[in-house]
Order: C-alpha cells, then structure tokens, then sequence
C-alpha cells in the first residue's frame, strides 16, 4: 500500500468549508483513496473512497488529481461536531481472496473547528 | 440501524481474573475483527476472522482469544489479563466479497479496559 502524507494539524471555522490535503505520491494504478476519522477515542468511522474520479456523499466530497499523486477531502461546512483526527489511506483494489485486510492509519490530521 | 456493539464500554479488572469483551454486529458482515489502540502506537490488530470458525492471528495476539461461532458475534477473551493489555479495544467489521469492501469497515464504540 502506498505511504501518505498528511499535516499534523489544522483548523477551520464552524461553517465554513474544511480542506483536508493527502499526498499519496507512489500510489500505483489500482489502489484506492480512502478516508476514515476518528473523533476522541471513538471508534474510527469510515467517510469515503475514490480511484480517480471525484466523488461526493452525504459526508464529504473527495477530489483526486488527475495524476491521483494527492487528494483533499472536504467536509462542506463544518461543525464542532467534526472535530476529530482524520486518516488517509490507500489500498489496492485488485488482490486475491483471503488477505487479511486489517487498517493500519497513520498519524493522521487532527482537524479542530472553532465556533 | 446498522451498527457494531460491544460490551462492557468500560471495564476496570485485577491481574489474572478472565473476562470477556462481546462483539456483536447487525449487518450481516462476514470479516469481524479486533483492535487495540496505545498512545503513540495507532491500532493494531489482534485478531480476525474471515467467516463463521474461521479466526486467524493478527499482530498482536498474546494474551488473547477469540471465538466465531455465529456470524453476528465476535468475543474477545482475556484469560489472565495483564496490566500490559490496558487500553482501548475496538470490534470491528465488513462485507469480504472485494477488497473495497473490505475496507469499508465499521468500528464499535470502543471499549476501555484497564487491568490493575
């Protein structure tokens, strides 16, 4: 799976828009984007995913490069509420049956919104 | 509502009593597995299973057990707890029919264990 690189930490307003950056620079062809946060000590919620195309839902929308070396998750107007650690992974899309798909996140981006 | 529960939330215990932590799911989801989570060291995985009798190791596995006899519940089991097992255990799972699927996983609320 390929390394990402994530800020340590940001902030954002309670309504405004929230720009998450992901670099994911060695991603190969058919591994997949996905997005998971975490708000504290909670179990880690899942958000979104992509391959290449942007994609949107209820949540989040997800925007992807063309060249799919980084992506920005965005959280269209924020609430105190999606205050929480945010984790960018990638994983493959293609593998054989029966691997072990455990979730290893890394440091993640600690997203604080203020009122 | 589609969701993963476990028991107890909060557990505090003394070296070497067993205990048990419950999982159980509603969605009918075939791959279950456990979490621990340590400051400083993220989740680590300590055991999953694919399906029903199906359970296999993951990274951090000494000190527990598991058992999968129905679909829907996943027990974690401390036999001797040890104080080096305090913290805080996650349940999760997911659809195995692809690995998008896989990774979609849904966590429990998380339960918090300190062993005295």
């Amino acid at each position: 799976d390929a390394k990402t690189t994530q800020p340590p930490s940001m902030d954002c307003a309670e309504g405004r828009a929230a720009n998450l950056p992901c670099n994911h620079s060695t991603i190969s062809g058919n591994e997949y984007v996905y997005w998971y946060r975490q708000i504290h000590s909670q179990g880690p919620q899942y958000i979104i995913h992509g391959l290449k195309n942007n994609e949107t839902n209820e949540m989040a929308s997800l925007i992807i490069t063309e060249d799919r070396k980084s992506s920005t998750l965005i959280l269209p107007h924020a609430t105190l509420r999606d205050t929480a650690v945010y984790y960018c992974i990638v994983r493959a899309g293609q593998r054989s049956g029966g691997s072990n798909y455990k979730l290893t996140f890394g440091k993640g981006t600690l997203l604080t919104v203020n009122p | 509502e589609a969701q993963v529960t476990q028991n107890p939330r909060y557990l505090i215990t003394v070296t070497g009593k067993k205990l048990t932590v419950t999982c159980s799911q509603n969605m009918n989801h075939e791959y279950m597995s456990w979490y621990r989570q340590d400051p400083g060291l993220g989740l680590r995985q300590i055991y999953y299973s694919m399906n029903v009798e199906v359970t296999d190791k993951g990274d951090v596995p000494e000190g527990y057990k598991v058992s999968r006899k129905e679909k829907r519940n996943f027990p974690l089991i401390l036999e001797s707890p040890s104080p080096n097992q305090t913290s805080l255990y996650f349940c999760a799972s997911s659809f195995r029919q692809s690995p998008v699927s896989r990774t979609k996983q849904f966590f429990g609320p998380g339960t918090r264990l300190t062993v005295l």
